[in-house]
C-alpha cells in the first residue's frame, strides 16, 4: 500500500525553467529524503530532513533546494534546470530511531529536460 | 557485485532457477538492507540483516552478511517471472541518517 505520495509522475520542461516536485508521507515518520536516480539506475542521496530540519545535504548544485513545511511534507525545487537534471527523483521516509532502518519510497517523479 | 560507481550489473535466468546477487560495501556498517525496484516504482525493502546475524531468511529470500570482508549477498530460490526487477543493497552512511545504495543488479527472469 502506497504511503509516500509524489506529484507529478512526469514532468517535461525546457532548460532554464523552474520546476517543483511534491512529496507527502502518511506514515507518521520523522525523516524524509530526496534521492536522484539516473538512467543507469544509480541512486544518489540529495537531501534529508528530520522534523523539518535539514540533516543531510549532499554536494548538489545550488539550483536544487528542498522545502519542508512540516514533517509529513518535503518538496524539491529546481531553480533553473539543466539537461543533466533529467532523472527520476525519488522521495522516501523513515521513522526516527536507531533500529528503524527501512526507507519507504514513493513511485518517483521522472523529469525530462529538453 | 555492486557498489559505488560501478555499472549496473545484469543477470538473465529462467524461471525456477536460483540466483545469488553480491554486494561489497566500503565503510563499516552494522546493517545491510536489500531493496527491490520494479519498473515504474520506487525501491521496496525485501530484507534487513544486522551485523550480529550471518544469515537471514524470508520466504524464498536468503541474505548473508560477512562484516570481515564487508560483503553481503541476496539469494532467491525458485525464481518467478515476477522477481524481475533491479535489486539494491544499502548501508547506513556516516552520521546515521544517510542510507547509501549500491549500484544495483538488474535481474530478468524469463518464464
Amino acid at each position: 500500500e502506497t504511503a509516500v505520495f509524489q506529484t507529478p509522475n512526469y514532468h517535461v520542461t525546457q532548460v532554464g525553467n523552474e520546476v517543483s516536485f511534491n512529496c507527502k508521507q502518511t506514515l507518521g515518520h520523522d525523516t524524509m529524503y530526496w534521492y536522484k536516480q539516473d538512467s543507469k539506475k544509480l541512486l544518489k542521496i540529495m537531501f534529508s530532513y528530520n522534523n523539518k530540519q535539514l540533516i543531510v545535504n549532499e554536494t548538489v548544485p545550488r539550483r536544487f533546494s528542498p522545502q519542508s513545511s512540516d514533517k509529513a511534507h518535503l518538496n524539491l525545487r529546481i531553480k533553473s534546470v539543466e539537461p543533466e537534471d533529467s532523472a527520476v527523483y525519488l522521495c522516501a521516509s523513515r521513522h526516527r530511531g536507531v533500529s528503524a532502518e527501512t526507507l519507504y519510497f514513493g513511485s518517483g517523479t521522472r523529469l525530462t529536460v529538453l | 557485485s555492486q557498489w559505488g560507481e560501478e555499472n549496473l550489473q545484469a543477470l538473465s535466468i529462467q524461471e525456477g532457477e536460483d540466483v545469488t546477487m553480491n554486494c561489497s560495501y566500503k565503510t563499516y556498517t552494522t546493517v545491510v538492507q536489500w531493496y527491490r525496484q520494479k519498473s515504474g516504482k520506487g525501491p521496496a525493502q525485501l530484507i534487513l540483516i544486522r551485523s550480529n546475524e550471518r544469515e537471514k531468511r524470508s520466504g524464498r529470500l536468503r541474505a548473508t552478511l560477512d562484516t570481515s570482508s564487508q560483503s553481503s549477498s541476496l539469494s532467491i530460490t525458485g525464481t518467478l517471472a515476477t522477481d524481475t526487477a533491479v535489486y539494491f543493497c544499502a548501508t547506513r552512511g556516516t552520521g546515521g541518517y544517510k542510507v547509501v545504495f549500491g549500484s544495483g543488479t538488474r535481474l530478468l527472469v524469463s518464464p
